[in-house]
């Protein structure tokens, strides 16, 4: 079974700059997570989705970041204008669904902003 | 507000010796927790989960967990730590209603090191 795949792996930008990830997530799970890890703290939820709709966002700053998933499968999160506080490892993850299911994650997107 | 607690930054132990990671939550209601390892360069990978019955969950790699209810606890043992072992352990606690924002949350991860 192919696991949840992301990219790019690494990315260098400017302060300012866009910057846009994708997720394909294990095929069935209708679950789908971005998480954003700063180095030496556990993963936090940006977003999920369940199919193409959201569930929560509430901790997605909206004003910079926005994700979508169109048709219930791939995802893209964007960050524009990229902030320094911005980097970050972002993961994304999916599950079935259900709030019992462990989440599948990615190797992750390394995100440095100079 | 939920949470998660790993009160060790870090533990050392001899390759063989017992291993623990200890985990306190915080949630309204029934928790439904899980344990993740992260090693260098990659995603997290799940463990084991506790969602109900059983209060000792076994799970991958010979890891297993006791869930405590009295003391909201659900730390991580190993009878025999090996020296791939070594990685970034994750708690994380979820609640078991079914409401708006209920999300995962992890605690800040314990790395563990075992010293040949």
């Amino acid at each position: 079974e192919a696991g949840v795949a992301q990219s790019p792996r690494y990315k260098i930008i400017e302060k300012r700059q866009s910057v846009a990830f994708w997720c394909n997530p294990i095929s069935g799970h209708a679950t789908l997570y971005w998480y954003q890890q700063i180095l030496g703290q556990g993963p936090k939820l940006l977003i999920q989705f369940q199919n193409n709709g959201v569930v929560d966002d509430s901790q997605l700053p909206k004003d910079r970041f926005s994700a979508e998933r169109l048709k219930g499968v791939d995802s893209t999160l964007k960050i524009q204008p990229a902030k320094l506080e911005d980097s970050a490892v972002y993961l994304c993850a999916s599950s079935l669904a259900g709030g019992d299911a462990e989440q599948y994650f990615g190797p992750g997107t390394r995100l440095t902003v100079t | 507000a939920q949470s998660v607690a790993q009160p060790e930054d870090q533990v050392n132990v001899a390759e063989g010796n017992p291993l623990t990671v200890k985990c306190t939550y915080s949630v309204s209601g029934n928790p439904y927790l899980f344990w993740y390892v992260q090693y260098p360069n990659r995603g997290l990978q799940f463990l084991l989960k506790y969602i109900t019955g059983d209060n000792l969950v076994k799970g991958s790699y010979g890891f297993e967990a006791e869930f405590n209810k009295s003391q909201t606890s659900f730390h991580l043992k190993k009878p025999s730590a090996l020296v791939s072992d070594s990685a970034l352990y994750f708690c994380a606690v979820r609640a078991s209603i079914k409401a708006a924002g209920n999300k995962l949350t992890f605690g800040g991860g314990t790395r563990v090191l075992v010293k040949p």
